[in-house]
């Protein structure tokens, strides 16, 4: 069946080093991508998206990249700091899909000081 | 205060208890959901409701049951429950259920379930 998944489950960065988050997805019909983040005892909150037209966007210290080729989306954050720390899930929806998304399982950010 | 509230922040019960989830969303939005958080699982959808009528339904076990009296407001019914039901329930809105909506959704802090 379709997925979307996360190639690693913990990622540990030093702070101020650049992060990025890696997702794969297998659905070719995939037409919109959001990242989210979700800190401890929180409910997810949006990062960035982007839709299949774009292969890249920017956002304040993120940029996620889309390699719709292989079916890869990643995420960079940009002089990563403490409050980065957090798990990060890929989110996608079809064309047509509207707001019903399929999460990735996460992955685990841990901001080494 | 955050856009979506849910309460109660955590529940213990038991399988044969009664209990209920409640969500408000204080931004305007049209549709709500129900989400299903497992550890080391991807958040599962369970229910969508646009404008109080129930859209969609994943396939959730009937002693899942949904309620939403208005736009602002959804409600999850517990009953007889299972042990592997425990999990972070997250409500979450959006703006509309529009097959051409950018999806983003607005997710409360979730209800910490343990059933036991």
């Amino acid at each position: 069946g379709e997925s979307v998944g996360l190639h690693l489950p913990t990622l540990s960065v030093q702070e101020g080093d650049n992060s990025i988050i890696n997702c794969a997805y297998s659905n070719s019909a995939s037409d919109y991508f959001i990242w989210y983040k979700q800190e401890s005892g929180k409910g997810p909150q949006f990062i960035i998206d982007i839709r299949s037209n774009m292969d890249k966007r920017q956002g304040q210290r993120v940029t996620v990249l889309l390699n719709k080729t292989v079916k890869h989306l990643s995420l960079q954050i940009a002089a990563t700091q403490p409050g980065d720390s957090a798990v990060y899930f890929c989110a996608e929806t079809p064309t047509g899909g509207g707001n019903k998304l399929t999460f990735g399982t996460g992955t685990q950010l841990k901001v080494e000081l | 205060e955050t856009g979506v509230t849910q309460t109660p922040r955590h529940l213990v019960m038991g399988m044969t208890n009664k209990k209920s989830l409640k969500c408000e969303q204080h931004l305007g939005h049209n549709a709500m959901y129900w989400y299903k958080q497992s550890a080391k699982k991807p958040l599962e959808l369970m229910f969508v409701y646009s404008l109080e009528e129930r859209v969609e339904n994943n396939s959730v076990p009937s002693r899942f049951s949904p309620e939403c009296p208005n736009s602002s407001h959804l409600f999850l019914h517990l009953h007889t429950l299972q042990p592997e039901d425990s999990a972070l329930y997250l409500c979450a809105s959006s703006q509309a259920i529009r097959t051409s909506a950018t999806g983003e959704l607005f997710f409360g802090e979730g209800s910490r379930l343990t059933v036991l």
